[in-house]
């Protein structure tokens, strides 16, 4: 049983590109929200989507887009990069029915550099 | 807004000894989720132990177990009989159950050391 998948795992940029990040949920999972983990923070939420819906959003500016694909795969857009933007973007999945057991299954992250 | 707080940027404990990690957090609900995940060096976020506040039982799995007080919003992690393998950074997390969010909350974590 495959469980979330991220790539690419590391990638450097230069400021003001734009960079895509990608996400395949763990098998039978629909939901997807991705986090950004600055260096020494914990992880903050960017947003969530669900039925290819943005479902909710944290704090975060218009640069940073998502899309959702029928078969529940993500991918995170940033543009315009800022140095900011350097952290870990983590992916997670969950199932969005029942009982909402709390738990979400992490990938490995894509760790971005911005020079 | 709810903030997590963890007082305790690094800690050491000493294989198959006891430690436990600091985390209290700000909220004005009265029903929500905290959660303790493990981030090992291969970065990948693993669920550790899952508190519901309207239960009063403390959460336990395995070596791990929880001191959730609510008055004092505070929610404590206990490792016992330390291994090896437990050292990780460890984030302490809110999960409101208003409005269907699944928005976690993290505090910044704290780096778990074992020694052997």
């Amino acid at each position: 049983d495959a469980g979330v998948t991220q790539s690419p795992t590391h990638l450097i940029k230069t400021r003001g590109q734009q960079v895509t990040l990608r996400c395949s949920p763990k098998s039978g999972h629909d939901t997807v929200s991705w986090y950004q983990q600055a260096l020494g923070q914990g992880p903050q939420f960017i947003f969530q989507y669900y039925e290819e819906e943005e479902r909710q959003r944290g704090n975060f500016p218009d640069r940073f887009s998502g899309h959702q694909f029928p078969n529940y795969s993500s991918e995170l857009n940033v543009n315009a990069l800022l140095l900011g933007d350097s952290a870990l973007y983590l992916c997670a999945s969950s199932l969005a029915s029942g009982i909402y057991t709390g738990e979400l299954f992490f990938g490995e992250g894509s760790r971005l550099t911005v020079l | 807004a709810q903030t997590v707080t963890q007082s305790q940027p690094e800690m050491s404990v000493q294989e198959a000894e006891t430690v436990t990690l600091s985390c209290t957090y700000d909220t004005s609900e009265s029903d929500y989720y905290l959660f303790w995940y493990k981030q090992p060096p291969s970065r990948q976020m693993i669920l550790v132990i899952r508190q519901e506040a309207y239960k009063q039982q403390n959460a336990t799995e395995n070596r791990f177990s929880v001191n959730f007080q609510k008055a004092a919003k505070s929610f404590s992690l206990k490792i016992s009989d330390s291994q090896l393998g437990d050292a990780a950074m460890y984030f302490c997390a809110y999960r409101s159950v208003q409005g269907g969010s699944e928005k976690l909350v993290f505090g910044k974590g704290t780096k778990l050391t074992v020694n052997p």
